[in-house]
């Protein structure tokens, strides 16, 4: 079976700070690893995803996860957080887990308030 | 916007009724899915469509009824559904269920059941 763990329901920075968002995952298999993310009132959108190529990944505006196998993590980091970039975020784990086809296991999700 | 829509956006029922959200994806996937999105809890998943076969059932209540008359339609048929129904329910595609190719989502339908 596999899981997902974010570990902070609510993250706080001032706009032009660094941006950390933590991700422990645990999957029977290879897992694919993404980050979603989800604007009030939107649907979900895409981040980035690991798929066992570069263990660093660079995702859109300007986010980027690391996958660390030994520590099974998969956390997001942004070098400067936007006003913008307020929204929830959710990390998900995706592997066949038995069967033939894929299955997302979503975490519960990281509330990121972005302070002027 | 990522190319799947759904109505309604918001949709407020009682009890009783019999409603359905649409989903329609312009994208030429084969896999759609239903996922509900409750506060304070993780996505679930509902169902899942490939190519207009139904592969999975995540223990749903009879109540949600799904159906996929084509690769770009998805339905979900609500009848007397119960308060704690209330939530956002997504749809979203992708290529395939068998790849590990990314879900495009919908805006989802704000459901409240009185």
């Amino acid at each position: 079976a596999q899981s997902v763990t974010q570990l902070d329901s609510h993250v706080s920075v001032s706009e032009g700070t660094p941006v950390l968002l933590r991700c422990n995952y645990s999957s029977s298999y290879s897992p694919s690893l993404f980050w979603y993310v989800q604007h009030p009132n939107k649907g979900l959108q895409l981040l980035l995803k690991y798929t066992s190529a570069a263990t660093l990944v660079k995702g859109i505006n300007g986010f980027e996860a690391e996958f660390k196998k030994s520590e099974t993590s998969f956390h997001l980091t942004k070098p400067s957080a936007h006003m913008s970039d307020a929204a929830e975020y959710f990390c998900v784990v995706s592997d066949r887990s038995g069967g033939s086809n894929y299955k997302l296991t979503f975490g519960k999700g990281t509330l990121l308030t972005v302070n002027p | 916007e990522t190319g799947v829509t759904q109505t309604p956006r918001h949709l407020v029922m009682g009890m009783t009724n019999k409603k359905s959200l649409k989903c329609e994806q312009h994208l030429g996937h084969n896999a759609m899915y239903w996922y509900k999105q409750s506060a304070k809890k993780p996505l679930e998943l509902m169902f899942v469509y490939s190519l207009e076969e139904r592969v999975e059932n995540n223990s749903v209540p009879s109540r949600f009824s799904p159906e996929c008359p084509n690769s770009s339609h998805l339905f979900l048929h609500l009848h007397t559904l119960q308060p704690e129904d209330s939530a956002l329910y997504l749809c979203a595609s992708s290529q395939a269920s068998t790849s590990e190719d990314e879900q495009f989502f919908g805006p989802g339908t704000r459901l409240t059941v009185l």
